[in-house]
């Protein structure tokens, strides 16, 4: 069964570091998004992209993130200085369709030092 | 973000039915309602998710009240690999807004 994949599985960095975190989707979806987790928290939305680019976004999105799809089959979300507050499991989701159901990764756990 | 009320918790029998509710009183016309679980130390997982009339499928059913201002995820025979959390989620567009969910404790 087809299924979406992020690395690495744990990234340990220092505060104001750049850190790419990398997703490939399921091949025929067409829509991508970004979660995070922080530690006994909900999830909490973070962008989605449709059609190489940015579709929605929420608050926490601001300009120190990004995301790309430099190939036909990754999708990477950058986090230009990390804060110590960036720590938390950072997911990743795509579905066939908007409105559709979303499949996710097992999930990048981020550790800012 | 549309606005989802869940119970923080509930605890069920194995093998017995279990019946997760939610209110989402502010729902709009357009809005989908899915549901998804997230077992400890993994990412999300779609169990199901509806507009307006009934849905089943391998998983779940799901019930969707008239007004659609609730509905009611139904595990009809929860199993302990049913202990998860699971997020009551309203859909409009490109985006997912989680809230904090209903942790479901399967007694054996």
């Amino acid at each position: 069964e087809p299924e979406v994949t992020q690395t690495p599985s744990h990234q340990v960095t220092q505060m104001g570091q750049e850190v790419i975190l990398r997703c490939v989707p399921i091949s025929n979806h067409l829509y991508f998004y970004w979660y995070r987790q922080i530690l006994g928290q909900k999830v909490e939305f973070l962008v989605s992209f449709y059609n190489n680019e940015i579709s929605e976004k929420s608050e926490i999105f601001d300009d120190q993130f990004s995301v790309e799809r430099p190939d036909g089959s990754n999708f990477t979300l950058k986090i230009r200085s990390t804060k110590l507050e960036d720590s938390a499991m950072y997911f990743c989701a795509s579905s066939e369709a908007g409105l559709r159901e979303q499949y996710f990764g097992p999930g990048t756990r981020l550790t800012v030092t | 973000d549309a606005k989802t009320t869940q119970p923080n918790s509930m605890e069920s029998n194995e093998e017995e039915p279990v019946h997760l509710p939610c209110n989402h009183s502010t729902i709009s016309g357009t809005d989908y309602i899915h549901w998804y679980r997230q077992l400890p130390s993994q990412g999300p997982e779609y169990v199901i998710h509806g507009l307006t009339s009934n849905v089943n499928n391998r998983m779940a059913s799901l019930a969707i009240a008239e007004d659609r201002k609730s509905s009611t995820l139904i595990l009809h025979r929860a199993t302990l690999r049913d202990a998860a959390v699971y997020y009551c989620i309203l859909n409009t567009g490109n985006q997912f807004y989680f809230g904090t969910g209903t942790s479901l404790t399967v007694i054996p």
